[in-house]
């Protein structure tokens, strides 16, 4: 089955610097990876999601990376606001099966002012 | 559209005693997960529910059971509950075959066991 790994688990930066969590899958077959955020004391919700036949997709501040080859993807935030303070998950599988859908371990982001 | 409900929303338990987490999306997803997220830690699938009538287990199924009810409807079940049992339970649907793979959750249920 699918595993992935995330790093880091914790990232501290200044308002207005980029932020960069990266994930590795295990499992050749998976075509899309979604990434979601996790507010404090909310519900995780998705933020951005790449299938497999991009290498990037970007959605305002938010972009999401992908390399086939070295199986692994990135999520990138620039000019990082308090409000981005969260958890992100991200995510590999296969768009079309019914798998396990197994999360990265999580990191956890704080924006300083 | 409620989206994804689930209930309670806060329980506390006595150890050995037992209980159900209600989950109902009115959605017309298909399939249907069960996770759950230790503090500071990240979400860990127990069960999940790829259609009407079957269930699987996931990453941490002991000490839990599941029924899928019909397809709107997913429960979790402890029948002797742990303190390592102590989390915040999410459940979560989404439309596996369709163009988007977006998992909606609920709101969650923060269960304590003493």
């Amino acid at each position: 089955g699918e595993n992935v790994e995330q790093h880091p688990s914790t990232l501290s930066v200044q308002e207005g610097d980029s932020a960069v969590i990266k994930c590795t899958y295990s499992d050749s077959a998976s075509n899309y990876f979604p990434w979601y955020k996790q507010e404090l004391g909310k519900r995780p919700q998705l933020i951005i999601d790449i299938r497999s036949n991009v290498g990037e997709k970007k959605d305002q501040r938010i972009a999401v990376t992908l390399n086939k080859t070295a199986k692994h993807f990135s999520l990138h935030i620039t000019e990082t606001q308090p409000e981005d303070s969260a958890v992100y998950f991200c995510a590999a599988h296969r768009l079309h099966n019914t798998d396990k859908l197994i999360f990265g371990t999580g990191t956890r982001l704080q924006v300083f002012p | 559209n409620a989206g994804v409900t689930q209930t309670p929303k806060f329980q506390v338990l006595k150890t050995g005693q037992s209980m159900t987490l209600q989950c109902a999306q009115d959605m017309n997803h298909n399939s249907m997960y069960w996770y759950r997220q230790d503090p500071g830690m990240g979400l860990r699938l127990i069960y999940y529910s790829a259609s009407e009538g079957t269930t699987d287990k996931g990453e941490v199924p002991n000490g839990y059971n599941v029924s899928r009810l019909n397809k709107r409807e997913f429960s979790l079940r402890l029948e002797s509950a742990a303190p390592s049992q102590t989390s915040v339970y999410f459940c979560a649907s989404r439309l596996s075959g369709g163009n988007t793979g977006e998992l909606f959750f609920g709101e969650g249920s923060r269960l304590t066991v003493l």
